[in-house]
């Protein structure tokens, strides 16, 4: 089936400084990548939408500044929180899908971040 | 605007079945999914429906009346592994996935 990994699987870093996380479809090219945030007991929130060579569309609220997203490949993309600060904990994670028009994502494991 | 309702919580017994419900309220439809997400965990596919009527896959069945905006999870002899969040999910006319809150499920032996 098709496997979406995720790297790093667990971060924490200090207030102000920047994390990358990575998504990588490892068995098939995805079209469209997503990343989503959830809080503990909360439901996922989509955070923004990424197509392979063009930019992020970002979900109302989601400062794209702040939360940096690269689809440079049809196998990866990359997200990069900037200048984290403690409110930014979350479980981060990104699904892909073999069309922009899909029946099905498939998810990568998470990402979980703590900022200190 | 869009919605998505299911129950918070719910408690079964190890070995019985038990059927969680999720209404929708989205701006058109193009299908209902249900995932399923241990604690700490991403999410994984159970199911996806877009026509009227019951899917059996397995111990897990899902079942979609689109009139009702309505379906469910149903599962059998269910085990203790079973244990979990499930999350019902509504894609929209944009293809945009609306998520529930996701129902915690809690078996006892």
């Amino acid at each position: 089936g098709a496997v979406v990994s995720q790297h790093p699987s667990r971060v924490i870093c200090k207030s102000g400084t920047s994390v990358k996380i990575e998504c990588r479809s490892l068995d098939f090219q995805a079209t469209t990548m997503f990343w989503y945030r959830q809080f503990p007991k909360k439901s996922l929130m989509l955070m923004a939408t990424s197509n392979e060579g063009s930019k992020a569309t970002y979900e109302q609220g989601v400062e794209k500044d702040k939360f940096l997203i690269n689809h440079a490949s049809l196998t990866l993309s990359t997200l990069t929180v900037t200048s984290a600060h403690p409110e930014d904990s979350s479980f981060y994670i990104c699904s892909a899908s073999l069309g922009q028009n899909y029946n099905e994502q498939f998810f990568g494991p998470g990402t979980r971040l703590t900022v200190l | 605007g869009q919605n998505i309702d299911q129950p918070t919580e719910m408690t079964a017994t190890e070995g019985a079945i038990v059927q969680i419900n999720c209404t929708y309220q989205t701006s058109g439809f193009n299908g209902l999914f249900w995932y399923q997400q241990h604690a700490g965990e991403a999410p994984t596919f159970l199911s996806y429906n877009v026509l009227d009527g019951l899917e059996e896959k397995g111990r897990f069945s899902s079942f979609l009346s689109r009139s009702k905006g309505y379906s469910y999870l149903l599962l059998k002899e269910l085990q203790m592994k079973d244990s979990a969040s499930y999350l019902c999910a509504a894609l929209d006319s944009n293809y945009q996935l609306i998520w529930g809150a996701g129902t915690k499920l809690i078996i006892k032996p």
